[in-house]
């Protein structure tokens, strides 16, 4: 029940940017879009969140619709390392309790 | 600063033993999370710290699963009995919890857990 859908996998060659696809076409108004992001056999990774405007930070950039019902990740140069899987998640903003629930994922394999 | 630590890396038991998992958080969080991540498939929560309030245990899958937590440090997760269908990583995560800006959660780097 992660209410939300990705492609399953993806490519990209090293050093061009990579557009992950995220749909969310049921989130609420108070829900956020958060990406976090798994490599092989590492705990999952933090990298960003946004609730309607366009967010950047070191390691991506975030693009949310009008609508809010997709979003994009973008890395704006991927290399070998950024291979991993990619989860897109919706939740409320809470320093409370908040267990995460993944999906599937986008499998992003970056190539030479 | 340091981040999420867990011991041992990788954990290989026999079937009816049991195991402790140690999970240290990154300092000053007060919200601590396990989960469980079996081959190939997502995140399933385990159980929930936060400072001195009573755990969410509501994800534990069994009553051979326990955890326990020492003020806002150190986190053990035991499981009596191991059956197969235990072996899975584990992963703690912790966050800075409530009164804080921020509920992002870091996540260690996970214990493999084989069950034989």
């Amino acid at each position: 029940d992660a209410k939300t859908t990705q492609p399953t996998s993806m490519d990209c060659a090293e050093g061009r940017a990579a557009n992950l696809p995220c749909n969310h076409s049921t989130i609420s108004g108070n829900e956020y879009v958060y990406w976090y992001r798994q490599i092989h056999s590492q705990g999952p990774q933090y990298i960003i969140h946004g609730l309607k405007n366009n967010e950047t930070n070191e390691m991506a950039s975030l693009i949310i619709t009008e609508d809010r019902k997709s979003s994009t990740l973008i890395l704006p140069h991927a290399t070998l390392r950024d291979t991993a899987v990619y989860y897109c998640i919706v939740r409320v903003r809470s320093t409370g309790f908040q267990k995460l629930v993944f999906g599937t994922g986008t499998r992003l394999l970056v190539s030479p | 600063g340091a981040g999420v630590s867990q011991s041992p890396s990788n954990k290989v038991t026999e079937k009816g033993k049991d195991v402790e998992l140690r999970c240290d958080p990154i300092s000053g969080h007060t919200a601590l999370y396990w989960y469980r991540q079996r081959l190939g498939q997502g995140l399933e929560f385990l159980i929930y710290f936060q400072g001195n309030s009573a755990p969410d245990k509501s994800g534990l899958p069994s009553d051979r699963f326990s955890a326990e937590r020492t003020g806002e440090s150190v986190s053990t997760l035991t499981i009596q009995r191991t059956q197969q269908e235990d072996s899975a990583v584990y992963l703690c995560a912790s966050s800075q919890g409530v009164g804080s800006a921020e509920g992002e959660q870091y996540f260690g780097p996970g214990t493999r857990l084989t069950v034989t």
